[in-house]
């Protein structure tokens, strides 16, 4: 089956500590993207990257850091920075104009 | 800066009637819209794709519109039943290098049985 995976479902973040938001996806997209969705809003764009080992800050980039070694990978990592980290984080891919896809997410709590 | 609003942002209706969710956008220089579902705690699935150049879309009981000029479009879902029930979220794909789209804040449906 072609699609996204997000793991984990569900993460718990103490204070100061980083953590690491995994998507993989098999459906051959150049660019993959993550979100943040908080209550009641839509979802504002953290990070994307059109190509591998290149990417671009969104909207609400501080406090967050990606990388892209792979087509297929795009983690990202929610830093001590991020003062209010608590949120359902949602990655997506797409190749060009067409339809963007997204995974099931991660629920991020901060203890 | 492109903005999206979806207006209401609940709506309850009694099953088997006929309804429209509506998008607005704020900058018309737009490649495609796209409407989305997303059930409680879990992600978007894509409905309906419009690109810029096309004035409708359908898809089963769903049927989007894009009126490009007046900066709106509608999602009109025939005959509602109670698995409808979710949030509805349309994404507008603006000109320029970052292809990102911004998205509303969604409608809550809830269709009672």
């Amino acid at each position: 089956d072609g699609g996204i995976t997000q793991s984990p479902k569900y993460l718990f973040r103490k204070e100061g500590q980083n953590v690491t938001l995994s998507c993989e996806q098999n459906l051959n997209h150049d660019a993959m993207y993550w979100y943040r969705q908080d209550p009641g809003q839509g979802l504002r764009l953290i990070y994307y990257s059109q190509i591998v080992n290149d990417f671009q800050k969104g909207d609400i980039a501080e406090g967050y850091s990606v990388s892209r070694e792979k087509k297929e990978s795009f983690p990202l990592t929610v830093t001590s920075a991020q003062k209010n980290p608590t949120a359902f984080y949602l990655c997506a891919s797409r190749t060009g104009i067409d339809e963007q896809f997204f995974g099931p997410g991660t629920r991020l709590t901060v203890l | 800066k492109q903005e999206v609003t979806q207006i209401p942002a609940a709506l309850s209706v009694p099953e088997g009637e006929n309804l429209v969710l509506n998008c607005s956008f704020t900058d018309s220089a737009i490649y495609n819209l796209q409407w989305f579902r997303q059930d409680p705690g879990k992600g978007l699935t894509s409905l309906l794709l419009i690109q810029s150049s096309q004035r409708e879309q359908t898809s089963g009981r769903l049927n989007a519109s894009l009126d490009k000029s007046s900066g709106r479009s509608t999602l009109y879902i025939a005959a509602s039943q109670p698995g409808d029930s979710a949030t509805y979220l349309c994404a507008v794909d603006s000109s320029g290098s970052a292809r990102q789209l911004t998205f509303g804040s969604g409608t809550q449906l809830t269709v009672l049985p």
